[in-house]
């Protein structure tokens, strides 16, 4: 069965500093594989996303994940945090029998702290 | 613009109490998920329709029914709702194609307490 493990519940990091999440998958296939933002009190948001190819992907507000098939890994990066970027974090692993029938498998997810 | 809209965005019940949480989405997707949101627990799948007329169980369907009443529209059921149910409650669809930029978009949730 798939599944996905977000090591790390909560991480404080220093604005400017840089960043890793990590998360780890576990899936029969080649894995569909996504990362998620949410603010508080807010719907998520899709910041990347990885299907094919490159394994190093780039998504929205400057954040990049690379995705490791020999470690089962997809981890978030990003080489200066913002205040902004204080939000609860996501790793998904997108499978099932295509089309129609694609389900999402969610990390219980990473809390970001920034401190100014 | 288009999207998922969910509502209620609030509401609170009783225990025993019935209530139905509607999901419309008006970017003609076949398939539809209601999910839900517990603090540490990141977003467990309740029930899914891969198209009109099929429903589908998903990883934690006790205590709900579902209805999809059209290509647009899925509902969730909660019958007799207990205090276990509360939590906040995501509609998404996807695409056919996971290709596209946004294989699935989500609503802005449905905030649920149960006393």
């Amino acid at each position: 069965a798939q599944s996905v493990t977000q090591p790390d519940i909560h991480i404080t990091v220093s604005e400017g500093a840089s960043l890793e999440l990590r998360c780890n998958y576990s899936y029969g296939a080649t894995p569909y594989l996504f990362w998620y933002v949410q603010s508080p009190g807010q719907g998520l948001q899709l910041l990347l996303k990885y299907f094919s190819g490159d394994t190093l992907v780039q998504g929205i507000k400057g954040f990049e994940a690379e995705f490791k098939r020999s470690q089962s890994s997809f981890n978030l990066r990003k080489p200066s945090v913002h205040w902004s970027d204080a939000a609860e974090y996501f790793c998904a692993v997108g499978w099932g029998g295509g089309g129609s029938n694609y389900k999402l498998t969610f990390g219980k997810g990473t809390l970001l702290t920034v401190n100014p | 613009n288009a999207g998922v809209t969910q509502t209620p965005k609030f509401q609170v019940l009783k225990t025993g109490q019935s209530m139905t949480l509607q999901c419309a989405q008006d970017m003609n997707h076949n398939s539809m998920y209601w999910y839900r949101q517990d603090p540490g627990m990141g977003l467990r799948l309740i029930y899914y329709s891969a198209s009109e007329g099929t429903t589908d169980k998903g990883e934690v369907p006790n205590g709900y029914n579902v209805s999809r009443l059209n290509k647009r529209e899925f509902s969730l059921r909660l019958e007799s709702a207990a205090p276990s149910q509360t939590s906040v409650y995501f509609c998404a669809s996807t695409v056919l194609d996971w290709g596209s930029d946004q294989p699935q978009h989500f609503g802005d949730g449905t905030r649920l307490s149960i006393l």
